[in-house]
């Protein structure tokens, strides 16, 4: 594929659990990151990794929220004990360098009841 | 106050118009500007990218910065149904991490044919 890839499309979970969001991004870009996009509003950084390392994480909206990095390559977005709150669709994208225009994945839209 | 207003719309013009998007920002830091369309269900994909003031022109898409008044546009001539989408209007501050943007709220755009 020659796109970002992301999945679940979609999830739908119970309050209280938790949820593992995952980013497959464009071969060769080693800057990868998370924004949340909540419903009628513009993207909410979340979380910036350069290889595997997180130097960036000041978007995190609350330590229920977690992310890894692995191979270069693969990032999961993780939220633990879901409040309703978290309903958003949570967008990846990657880079080939820190300060090169990013590439979207189509995100995923979770929904907490 | 956010950082960066964006009028949400909806905005609908007849096929052919001429289109003016705008946001205005608080952050004289802000260096690096671009524009977004995003499509129903789908992740944004990158239209303009433009550093510091200044006009920039691709095919029907023309981007303009003004920084003494911290206000960007977007025009599109001869606007197309298949325009209809929304812009996100975002920007960065860093030199080191553009991938970093704050993102207005979205303008929704409709043509009408």
């Amino acid at each position: 594929g020659a796109g970002v890839s992301q999945s679940p499309s979609n999830k739908v979970t119970e309050k209280g659990k938790d949820v593992e969001l995952r980013c497959d991004p464009i071969s060769g870009h080693t800057a990868l990151y998370w924004y949340r996009q909540r419903l009628g509003q513009g993207l909410e950084f979340l979380i910036y990794f350069q290889g595997n390392s997180a130097p960036d994480k000041s978007g995190l909206p609350s330590d229920r929220f977690s992310a890894e990095r692995t191979g270069e390559s693969v990032s999961t977005l993780t939220i633990q004990r879901t409040q309703q709150e978290d309903s958003a669709v949570y967008l990846c994208a990657s880079s080939t360098e820190r300060d090169s225009p990013l590439h979207f994945g189509n995100g995923t839209r979770l929904t907490v009841t | 106050q956010k950082e960066v207003e964006q009028d949400p719309g909806p905005l609908s013009v007849p096929e052919g118009a001429i289109v003016s998007l705008n946001c205005t920002y608080s952050n004289s830091a802000f260096q690096y500007f671009m524009w977004y369309r995003q499509y129903s269900r789908k992740g944004p994909e990158l239209l303009m990218y433009t550093y510091s003031s200044g006009n920039k022109e691709d095919g029907r898409f023309t981007a303009q910065v003004d920084k003494s008044s911290k206000y960007i546009s977007l025009f599109i001539r001869d606007s197309q149904p298949s325009d209809s989408a929304t812009y996100l209007c975002a920007m960065s501050a860093s030199s080191s991490n553009t991938g970093k943007l704050i993102f207005g709220q979205g303008t929704t755009l409709q043509v009408k044919p």
